[in-house]
């Protein structure tokens, strides 16, 4: 089975503080994801990666930044954090980029609070 | 127009009962589907894919996808209280050289005793 990891289940931080949210995958996927997920407006994708320090925006990157150092370990940051950014956070991992087939599993989400 | 859409539900239905739940995605491009149980506080949770017209079944679960009418859905068969969670549809979207899945909001599902 797909093991996604990420670093915590919880969070508090507060406003203008720079955040780390890390996710580790162990089926050697080329693909990390990272979402958002409100209520309402369901799963956003803020950035993606499909290879080793590759990256690309996805529908709302503002904000965020990400780093992807080693094929198994995909970095969510938030540079400054604010208070439009408390959310839960979803890192997910997929097969070959080109094969439209290659479901996404997810980690267990982080729930991030900025006060 | 949302790419994929999907009634908010709540959807209300006795136990053993079938639940119907229903998806349309608007770009005719699409060739993989798929449908998510998240529990609330949990995250998704793959229980089904669908790559061709017509119908796939898995135990109690059974997706249909008619892609002419851009419109996907799952059946539950004999559905149990542990069913009762959110079901997201989520649907690839290939732009910019990428293949992304673009989810729904989802449908809640409550199978009452």
């Amino acid at each position: 089975d797909v093991k996604v990891t990420q670093s915590s289940r919880y969070l508090v931080k507060r406003t203008g503080e720079k955040v780390f949210l890390e996710c580790v995958q162990d089926m050697d996927h080329e693909n990390m994801f990272w979402y958002r997920q409100d209520p309402g407006l369901g799963l956003r994708l803020i950035y993606f990666s499909y290879d080793v320090k590759m990256k690309e925006k996805g529908d709302i990157p503002e904000g965020y930044s990400v780093s992807r150092e080693k094929k198994e370990r995909f970095s969510l940051i938030l540079e400054s954090a604010s208070t439009n950014q408390t959310s839960m956070y979803l890192c997910a991992s997929s097969g070959a980029v080109l094969h439209s087939n290659q479901p996404q599993h997810f980690g267990d989400g982080t729930r991030l609070s900025i006060l | 127009q949302k790419e994929v859409e999907q009634n908010s539900g709540p959807l209300s239905v006795p136990e053993g009962a079938i639940a119907s739940l229903n998806c349309t995605y608007s770009d005719r491009g699409s060739q993989s589907f798929f449908w998510y149980r998240q529990y609330s506080g949990k995250s998704p949770e793959l229980i089904m894919s669908i790559y061709s017209n017509g119908d796939k079944e898995d135990g109690r679960f059974t997706a249909q996808l008619n892609k002419a009418s851009q419109y996907v859905s799952l059946l539950i068969r004999d559905s149990q209280p542990s069913d009762s969670a959110t079901y997201l549809c989520a649907v690839n979207r290939f732009s910019g050289g990428y293949n992304k899945l673009i989810f729904g909001a989802g449908t809640r599902l409550a199978v009452h005793p």
